[in-house]
């Protein structure tokens, strides 16, 4: 099956710096890779997400991008803010199977 | 639209008794619905597949006897955690796919069980 490492598992960040998120996947067969940003308690909710035809997306300060030779992909927040601090989940799947989940990386802000 | 809803939001209850969790897609259809179990600081971890109109699909070392899934509408899915304990005690959220060529899901608000 699939598995997703992702990295690093914390990250601090001044406000304003940028903040990047890698996460690595085994299976060439997938094709879809969301991610997800959880406040604590609360439900992972989809910030942005990728599919295999394209190499990179962008959605104001956030982007995503894509090698999938090397099979691997990254989340990058531009000016970040004391808002953005939270859990940031990593996903991948391969058409409608299961979402295979990173292991979150813990987003610190600090104003 | 895709909003996912989950209730009860948090229960307490006594070890040996059930729980149920209903987990229901608002404003669309849903013919495949995912339950996961995420314990502090971990990550979310699924336990089973729920598909409208037949059995439930369980990821391994998920005991099916235990958690029992229920989705009998394209809006509807249940999780029943029989003769809870505490260590069952955990945060568990449902997702609903939304069908298309790829696997989007959107999540409920997820339900803390705590079992004393």
């Amino acid at each position: 099956g699939e598995n997703v490492e992702q990295h690093p598992s914390t990250l601090s960040v001044q406000e304003g710096d940028s903040a990047v998120i890698k996460c690595t996947y085994s299976d060439s067969a997938s094709n879809y890779f969301p991610w997800y940003k959880q406040e604590l308690g609360k439900r992972p909710q989809l910030i942005i997400d990728i599919r295999s035809n394209v190499g990179e997306k962008k959605d104001q300060r956030i982007a995503v991008t894509l090698n999938k030779t090397a099979k691997h992909f990254s989340l990058h927040i531009t000016e970040t803010q004391p808002e953005d601090s939270a859990v940031y989940f990593c996903a991948a799947s391969f058409g409608a199977n299961n979402l295979f989940f990173g292991t979150g990386t813990r987003l610190t802000v600090i104003p | 639209g895709a909003v996912v809803s989950q209730h009860p939001s948090w229960v307490i209850c006594k070890s040996g008794t059930s729980v149920k969790i209903e987990c229901r897609s608002l404003d669309f259809q849903a013919t495949t619905m995912f339950w996961y179990r995420q314990f502090p600081k971990q990550s979310l971890m699924l336990m089973a597949t729920s598909n409208e109109g037949s059995k439930a699909t369980y990821e391994q070392g998920v005991e099916k006897d235990k958690f029992l899934i229920n989705h009998a509408s394209l809006t509807l899915s249940t999780l029943t955690v029989t003769s809870a304990h505490p260590e069952d005690s955990s945060f568990y959220i449902c997702s609903a796919r939304v069908w298309s060529s790829y696997n989007e899901q959107f999540f409920g608000p997820g339900t803390r069980l705590t079992v004393l």
